[in-house]
Parts: structure tokens; C-alpha cells; sequence
């Protein structure tokens, strides 16, 4: 199986740039996707293939990635953007899915 | 509009069973793989199991140690979870997610609200 590592929390005052972090082994193999959870709801995809963004989310929301490293970078960060960030892969065979811990936004 | 509804979570002792079951809508349901995907109290997401869409392909995550049983009925619409020999540490909110397709694949890209299953004596 593989694992996928975050920062557990990352704080940040409005108007400025976030950049949560995830690094994996597989990760220069796999594509890595983000979710954005807030408080008492269910997950949402905000960024696919380590950079795609899906119809209607913002385009603060953007993707990156070099090496075993993916990051997820929020720009003029909201009030809104608070909420809990994970990234998901898959191991090599692309049969296992795989959840980073997930990363706390804390908006000052 | 795509709609995922679970049900089936509720209280169970140690030991015991459940079902979950996911009622879907909005989609070609037969078309998409679909998966569990589970949230204890206060952590992280954790992925459960995938199904393909004709139920050919179906993957679990090691520590579930052949426990959980993932299947899905494309006539009804609908997907299921068996849980047996159930632990305190499955108490968790579980998910039913459907996966994207295409270069969407393997992200999820909807998710029901989800299904709260507490195991406790």
C-alpha cells in the first residue's frame, strides 16, 4: 500500500495565498486529487490530475506537482475556504485508493 | 442531477452486523464504479472499497481483513456494504462516492451525505 503525507494544519489571513502539501512515493506515477470538506459536510473536489479544476469551483483553486510532492495553492484565500483539504491517490497499481490525512485551513 | 442517498447506519454491538445500502439517481448508474469511503469521529477520510460498473472489479483496503463486503444491483439503482464482525473502530460516518470517468477517474466526484454506524457495546 501507499501512503500519502499532509501538514496537519495551515493557517493563513484573508486575502493571502494557501499551500497545503501532500508527498507520496507514487505520486511522480499517480495522479493526486483534493477535497475540500467543511464542517458537517460531505467532501468536494476541487482540483483533479495533480492541476485540473472541475466546472464551478473557483479559480483561486489551483494544482501543482513536482516529484513526490503535490500542492494545492488557494489564492486571495476567503473566510469560506476554511475547512478540511485532502488529497487521494491511488498506489501503483491504480487499484488501491489512497487518502492523505488531510490538512486543516485555518483562516486568521 | 446526480443524488446519492445512504441509509442503514445506526447502533450496533461488537461483533454484530450491517448493511449499508447507497440509492442513486441522476446518472447512468451501471456505467460508473462506484466506492465506500468512511470518517471516524473527528479524523480523516479513510477509502473502504471500490466496484467497477458491472461489478467485475472490486478492491478493499487491507485492514478491513475480509470483514466488508462491497456489491451493487445497476436494476435498482443501488449500492451496498455488508459489514460484519464489527469493531469499535468501525464506528465511523460512511460515505457512498461515485467515481469520475474518464480522465475524471479515479477522483470522486460525488458524494452522498453519508451514514452514521456506531459499534458499541
Amino acid at each position: 500500500s501507499s501512503e500519502l503525507t499532509q501538514p496537519p494544519s495551515v493557517s493563513v489571513s484573508p486575502g493571502q495565498t494557501a499551500r497545503i502539501t501532500c508527498s507520496g512515493d507514487t505520486l511522480p506515477k499517480q495522479f493526486a486529487y483534493w477535497y475540500q470538506q467543511r464542517p458537517g459536510q460531505a467532501p468536494v473536489l476541487v482540483i483533479y490530475k495533480d492541476t485540473e479544476r472541475p466546472s464551478g469551483i473557483p479559480e483561486r483553486f489551483s494544482g501543482s506537482s513536482s516529484g513526490t510532492t503535490v500542492t494545492l495553492t488557494i489564492s486571495g484565500v476567503q473566510a469560506e475556504d476554511g475547512a478540511d483539504y485532502y488529497c487521494q491517490s491511488t498506489d501503483t497499481s491504480g487499484k488501491y485508493r489512497v487518502f492523505g490525512g488531510g490538512t486543516k485551513l485555518t483562516v486568521l | 442531477e446526480v443524488q446519492l442517498v445512504e441509509s442503514g447506519g445506526g447502533l450496533v454491538k461488537p461483533g454484530g452486523s450491517l448493511r449499508l445500502s447507497c440509492a442513486a439517481s441522476g446518472f447512468m448508474f451501471s456505467s460508473y464504479s462506484m466506492n465506500w469511503v468512511r470518517q471516524a469521529p473527528g479524523k480523516g477520510l479513510e477509502w473502504v472499497s471500490f466496484i467497477s460498473g458491472s461489478g467485475n472489479y472490486i478492491y478493499y483496503a487491507d485492514s478491513l481483513k475480509g470483514r466488508f463486503t462491497i456489491s451493487r444491483d445497476n436494476a435498482k439503482n443501488s449500492l451496498y456494504l455488508q459489514m460484519n464482525s464489527l469493531r469499535a473502530e468501525d464506528t465511523a460516518v460512511y460515505y457512498c462516492a461515485k467515481e469520475g470517468f474518464g480522465e475524471l477517474s479515479p477522483s470522486l466526484d460525488y458524494w452522498g451525505q453519508g451514514t452514521l454506524v456506531t459499534v458499541s457495546s
